[in-house]
């Protein structure tokens, strides 16, 4: 069973950056997609991004001049960079598997989710 | 606003059946069988329940079901059960450079 696990900073100050890790564990980190996705309190998902594990990357237009996801395949982990945060940035993060399409870059659904790490924008 | 577009909220008694709706366009949900569903408890992480339009993940109830027709997916669910009380979310592929689209979410209250 794959299981994955957010961590990093719970605060971040505006205008920082904002750094989280996702490690997976119970399967390999080749040949899937792996998303970070973010819910602000009490509102909708929102993608942020996929790293395929070889790293390329495809990020949401919306944030794709502060965001950074990277990966270590030999530690299983992927990472996410959001800078110059401000208070519309707080939200829970999400990392998830994601399935592929038959094209390479096509993303289809997000089978498993870590359990989300509140990341509150605050002096 | 959401790229899908999803009713705020649904209640059904149960052992009824329900329906919800998920409508997008010819670039997302008409254009390809990448829809998904997604079922989220307060405090939860989400949960997989439909991908590929009408496929259940392992251990899923079959309970529950997706269909499209045109632009529009909809999520069944029947035997409602109290602990089918949570939000849905539908997401789809898109063409658009922003790849995954998620619904506004919808709130299923069992009576």
């Amino acid at each position: 069973q794959v299981q994955l696990q957010e961590s990093g900073p719970g605060l971040v100050k505006p205008s920082e950056t904002l750094s989280l890790t996702c490690t997976v564990s119970g399967g390999s980190i080749s040949s899937y997609y792996w998303s970070w996705i973010r819910q602000p309190p009490g509102k909708g998902l929102e993608w942020i991004g996929y790293i395929y594990y070889s790293g390329s990357t495809n990020y949401n237009p919306s944030l794709k001049s502060r965001v950074t996801i990277s990966v270590d395949t030999s530690k299983n982990q992927f990472s996410l960079k959001l800078s110059s945060v401000t208070a519309a940035d707080t939200a829970v993060y999400y990392c998830a598997r994601t399935r592929g399409g038959p094209i390479f870059g096509v993303v289809t659904a997000v089978d498993y989710w870590g359990q989300g790490t509140l990341v509150t924008v605050s002096s | 606003q959401s790229a899908l577009t999803q009713p705020a909220s649904v209640s059904g008694s149960p052992g009824q059946s329900i329906t919800i709706s998920c409508t997008g366009t010819s670039s997302d949900v008409g254009g390809y069988n990448y829809v998904s569903w997604y079922q989220q408890h307060p405090g939860k992480a989400p949960k997989l329940m439909i991908y590929d339009v009408s496929n259940r993940p392992s251990g899923v109830s079959n309970r529950f079901s997706g269909s499209k027709s045109g632009n529009t997916a909809s999520l069944t669910i029947s035997g409602l059960q109290a602990e089918d009380e949570a939000d849905y979310y539908c997401s789809s592929y898109t063409s658009s450079s922003t790849l995954l689209v998620f619904g506004g979410g919808t709130k299923l209250t069992v009576l």
